[in-house]
C-alpha cells in the first residue's frame, strides 16, 4: 500500500511565501502530482514531478526527492485566491493508480 | 467546451433507493475513474477503466457497479443506498499510458442519503 502525509492546515499572509510538504512511502513510483481544490469545486492539476529537483511554473514550484520520499509545493507572492486545499498525489504500481494524501488546507490572510 | 462532465450535480435520495451518476469526457482520453471524497475531504479511488476494461477496482461494496459503454463514458450505479454513501463523487479522465498525464476531474456529484 501507500502512505502519504501532509499537514492538515496552514496559514500564511498575502504576499508571502509558503511551503507545503508531503512525504510518501510507496513501491513502483511513477511520479508525484500536486492539485489545488477550492471549496465546492473539482481538484485542478498544478504540477508533476518524476525526477529529483525543482519544477517551476509561475508563482508555483514543486520539488521532489525520490530517495527521501519527499516533495514540497512552494507558493510565492501569495494571493487571497490561493486559499484552497492542496493535494499531494502519488502515481505508483499497476494500472497507474493515483493515490491522494488528505490535503493541506491553506488559508491566506491579509 | 472540452471537459469532463458529470450529472447530476446534486442528488438527494432516501436509504434503500438505487441511483446512477453519469460521466462523459470529450478530451479523447482512454482512461476514466471514479473517486469518492468524504466529509473529511479525503479523495479515494474507487474504479478505473481503460478503453472500457476495468483495471482498478478498490475495496468498494458490490452495491457500486461501474459501466463503461465506450471509452468516453463511465457511469456509476449504486444499489440499496446507505447513509454512509453520502459524499461527493468525482469522475476523472487521463491518457492512461502516459505516466505524466494528469487527471482531469468533473465538477462532482454531491450525493446525500437521508
Amino acid at each position: 500500500g501507500q502512505n502519504i502525509d501532509q499537514p492538515t492546515e496552514m496559514t500564511a499572509t498575502e504576499g508571502a511565501i509558503v511551503q507545503i510538504n508531503c512525504t510518501y512511502q510507496t513501491s513502483g513510483f511513477n511520479g508525484l502530482f500536486w492539485y489545488q481544490q477550492h471549496a465546492g469545486e473539482a481538484p485542478t492539476f498544478l504540477s508533476y514531478n518524476v525526477l529529483d529537483g525543482l519544477e517551476e511554473k509561475g508563482r508555483f514550484s514543486s520539488f521532489l526527492s525520490r530517495s527521501k520520499g519527499y516533495s514540497y509545493l512552494l507558493l510565492k507572492e501569495l494571493q487571497m485566491k490561493d486559499s484552497a486545499s492542496y493535494l499531494c498525489a502519488v502515481k505508483a504500481g499497476g494500472g497507474n493508480k493515483l493515490t491522494f494524501g488528505t490535503g493541506t488546507q491553506l488559508k491566506v490572510e491579509l | 467546451d472540452t471537459a469532463v462532465s458529470q450529472t447530476p450535480k446534486y442528488l438527494v435520495t432516501q436509504m434503500g433507493n438505487d441511483k446512477s451518476i453519469k460521466c462523459e469526457q470529450n478530451l479523447g482520453h482512454d482512461t476514466m475513474y471514479w473517486y469518492k471524497q468524504d466529509s473529511k475531504k479525503f479523495l479515494k479511488i474507487m474504479f478505473s477503466y481503460n478503453n472500457k476494461e476495468l483495471i482498478i477496482n478498490e475495496t468498494v461494496p458490490n452495491r457500486f457497479s461501474p459501466k463503461s459503454p465506450d471509452k468516453a463514458h463511465l457511469n456509476l450505479h449504486i444499489n440499496s443506498l446507505e447513509l454512509g454513501d453520502s459524499a461527493v463523487y468525482f469522475c476523472a479522465s487521463s491518457q492512461g499510458e502516459n505516466y505524466n498525464s494528469p487527471l482531469h476531474f468533473g465538477n462532482g456529484t454531491r450525493l446525500t442519503v437521508t
